[in-house]
């Protein structure tokens, strides 16, 4: 079983609709929680960070995290063309030392339609 | 320049050459990182330095030899690669304290013949 699963996709989305991303895991000592965002022929950025459980909310962007069942969720309110990427869920336990290792899922490739 | 800057961003070698990938980053980091992306697998984490200290993933063959002058550069070289490793080699810069927050130059494509 790997550490992170996450559902390549490609996900296509009409303008407008909720977008629902999501990665589930399986190392329960994880406790920081990150979504990457890469366009095409970019390198990834940072676009939310959650520690432990709980809500974060950004603008359209909002991230779940449910230790209990070890799953984490993106939603993409109100989806615009140019939320058009490939959106990497990525997950870390405190390693000694002042370095984060992270594991990252595969990525879900994502195109929101005009 | 602002943010991580990496050099050359499309690279084709044969497997015989020598070659060098170069990251710079204005950020003030005090750890970089490299990271493989291939198709179909998930970032692979290659070396990281912190305060130029080295932290070698262990998997990553000899012919991949970084070199870290200082804490603002950060190279990769390359010799007698094979063309599995062909990808997208990316540099990542972060600051210390390990919030996992790492923020990423856009990468340099490379293909081996």
């Amino acid at each position: 079983q790997k550490e992170v699963e996450q559902d390549p996709g490609p996900l296509s989305v009409p303008e407008g609709a909720i977008v629902s991303l999501n990665c589930t895991y399986s190392n329960s000592a994880f406790q920081y929680f990150m979504w990457y965002r890469q366009y095409s022929r970019k390198g990834p950025e940072l676009l939310m960070y959650t520690y432990s459980s709980g809500n974060k909310e950004d603008g359209r962007f909002t991230a779940q995290v449910d230790k209990s069942s070890k799953y984490i969720s993106l939603f993409i309110r109100d989806s615009q063309p140019s939320d058009s990427a490939t959106y990497l869920c990525a997950m870390s336990a405190l390693n000694a030392g002042n370095n984060r290792k992270l594991i990252w899922g595969l990525g879900t490739s994502l195109a929101v339609n005009p | 320049e602002t943010g991580v800057t990496q050099t050359p961003r499309h690279l084709v070698m044969g497997m015989t050459n020598k070659k060098s990938l170069k990251c710079e980053q204005h950020l003030g980091h005090n750890a970089m990182y490299w990271y493989k992306q291939s198709a179909k697998k998930p970032l692979e984490l290659m070396f990281v330095y912190s305060l130029e200290e080295r932290v070698e993933n262990n998997s990553v063959p000899s012919r991949f030899s970084p070199e870290c002058p200082n804490s603002s550069h950060l190279f990769l070289h390359l010799h007698t690669l094979q063309p599995e490793d062909s990808a997208l080699y990316l540099c990542a810069s972060s600051q210390g304290g390990g919030t996992g927050e790492l923020f990423f130059g856009e990468g340099s494509r490379l293909t081996v013949l």
